[in-house]
């Protein structure tokens, strides 16, 4: 079955560490995605790829950084610079460049201490 | 900064009832929108899409959109207590190439 796998589902740190995210999909998608969201707020965009070797800032990327070495994969390292990255990660992708419904991962839970 | 607004609930209907979830957005040039259900603790799910001013049904569903008011619509007939969740709507950012701009999220609760 074609979909994006995130791993790992929970995943716990203690603060001042580096923690890497994984997000892969077999959908063949061009574009991924990272979301953060936080309790009663909405998803915020972290980073976001349209093709291999090439992203953009999303709106809070301060802290973050990716990679898109392969079409398939999209991970993300939560560093130590990002001053609160307790949150639920989502990754997602979508077929082309132009605006065109995301497919979600099953998201990563963050907790650092 | 382009915004896109819910109440965010809850809003609670009786099951069977006609939930209606509604959702305005701030960058005029928008073009496509969404609705996504989201059950607690799980990712966002895709629900309808529209991309024309009117209507668009699929089953139980029905998105509405009025580009002139900025204002798109989700209408639940039949509501179950399985359509309990939050529900996204989402729009896209005419500023930039495949980016969407995603509201707080409305709580539904379908009461028995």
């Amino acid at each position: 079955d074609g979909g994006i796998t995130q791993s790992p589902k929970y995943l716990f740190r203690k603060e001042g560490q580096n923690v890497t995210l994984s997000c892969e999909q077999n959908l063949n998608h061009d574009a991924m995605y990272w979301y953060r969201q936080d309790p009663g707020q909405g998803l915020r965009l972290i980073y976001y790829s349209q093709i291999v070797n090439d992203f953009q800032k999303g709106d809070i990327a301060e802290g973050y950084s990716v990679s898109r070495e392969k079409k398939e994969s999209f991970p993300l390292t939560v560093t130590s610079a990002q001053k609160n990255p307790t949150a639920f990660y989502l990754c997602a992708s979508s077929p082309d460049r132009t605006a065109s419904p995301l497919h979600f991962g099953n998201g990563t839970r963050l907790t650092v201490t | 900064q382009k915004e896109v607004e819910q109440n965010s609930g809850p809003l609670s209907v009786p099951e069977g009832a006609i939930a209606s979830l509604n959702c305005t957005y701030s960058d005029r040039g928008s073009q496509s929108f969404f609705w996504y259900r989201q059950y607690s603790g799980k990712s966002p799910e895709l629900i309808m899409f529209i991309y024309s001013n009117g209507d668009k049904e699929d089953g139980r569903f029905t998105a509405q959109l009025n580009k002139a008011s900025q204002y798109v619509s989700l209408l639940i007939r039949d509501s179950q207590p399985s359509d309990s969740a939050t529900y996204l709507c989402a729009v896209n950012d005419s500023g930039a190439t495949n980016k969407l701009i995603f509201g707080t999220g409305t709580l539904l609760a379908v009461q028995p």
